[in-house]
């Protein structure tokens, strides 16, 4: 099994450009999330779903969107691109809502 | 709000003796917590986790206490390795009134072990 996969792994964006980050995992988890990781710091919930057709706002979701038409992926989609949003992005998915989280590798993103 | 702090950014250690590396937590309502391992370039992975009924849980040369009235804990690797050098992240969850299996992460301390 793959796992947790994430596209693309590096992307460098200019200002006000739009862009979608894929997720896809192969585990038939129901939960899937987004975060981000700025340098020193811990990574902060952007949004998250809880099945197909239900998604919710994490802690910094401004600037996102996600959608989640199927159990297997989780897009999230980048409007108006600022250098804010500059970060390492992870996708990550559990079977329920306990349990561990399984991340895939990232995507890191840079808006200039 | 950080509710999930580890205020050493970084650590050192040699190899084969104890890394012990802290993490303070200001949630009450937090009761199971992980600790994560991630390489550069790679995704975080799972460590170790203990629930609020446990004050210890051991997985090889990975320990981890809990001291719930200090709102502190700690994991212990012994004997350390240079393949543990890594940013470890600290995590917590609410099991009851939980924002669906929400983990809050703290910033992270990198260990480097060497020889």
């Amino acid at each position: 099994n793959a796992g947790v996969t994430q596209t693309p792994k590096f992307r460098i964006l200019k200002i006000g450009q739009s862009m979608t980050l894929q997720c896809t995992q192969d585990m038939n988890h129901n939960y899937m999330y987004w975060y981000r990781q700025d340098p020193g710091m811990g990574l902060k919930l952007i949004y998250y779903s809880v099945g197909a057709g239900i998604t919710d706002k994490g802690e910094v979701p401004n600037g996102y969107n996600v959608s989640r038409s199927t159990t297997e992926d989780f897009p999230l989609r980048l409007e108006l691109a600022a250098p804010s949003q500059t970060s390492v992005y992870f996708c990550a998915s559990r079977v329920g809502g306990a349990g561990e989280l399984f991340f895939g590798e990232g995507s890191r993103l840079t808006v200039l | 709000d950080q509710q999930v702090k580890q205020n050493s950014p970084s650590l050192s250690v040699q190899e084969g003796r104890i890394s012990i590396l802290n993490c303070d937590y200001t949630n009450s309502m937090f009761d199971y917590f992980l600790w994560y391992k991630k390489y550069p370039a790679e995704g975080p992975t799972f460590l170790i986790s203990i629930s609020s009924i446990k004050d210890k849980n051991e997985d090889g040369r990975f320990t981890v206490f809990l001291n719930k009235s200090a709102k502190h804990l700690s994991l212990h690797i012994v004997p350390s390795q240079p393949g543990d050098s890594a940013v470890y992240f600290c995590a917590a969850r609410p099991l009851r009134g939980s924002t669906l299996g929400r983990l809050y992460f703290g910033r992270g301390t990198q260990l480097t072990v060497w020889p």
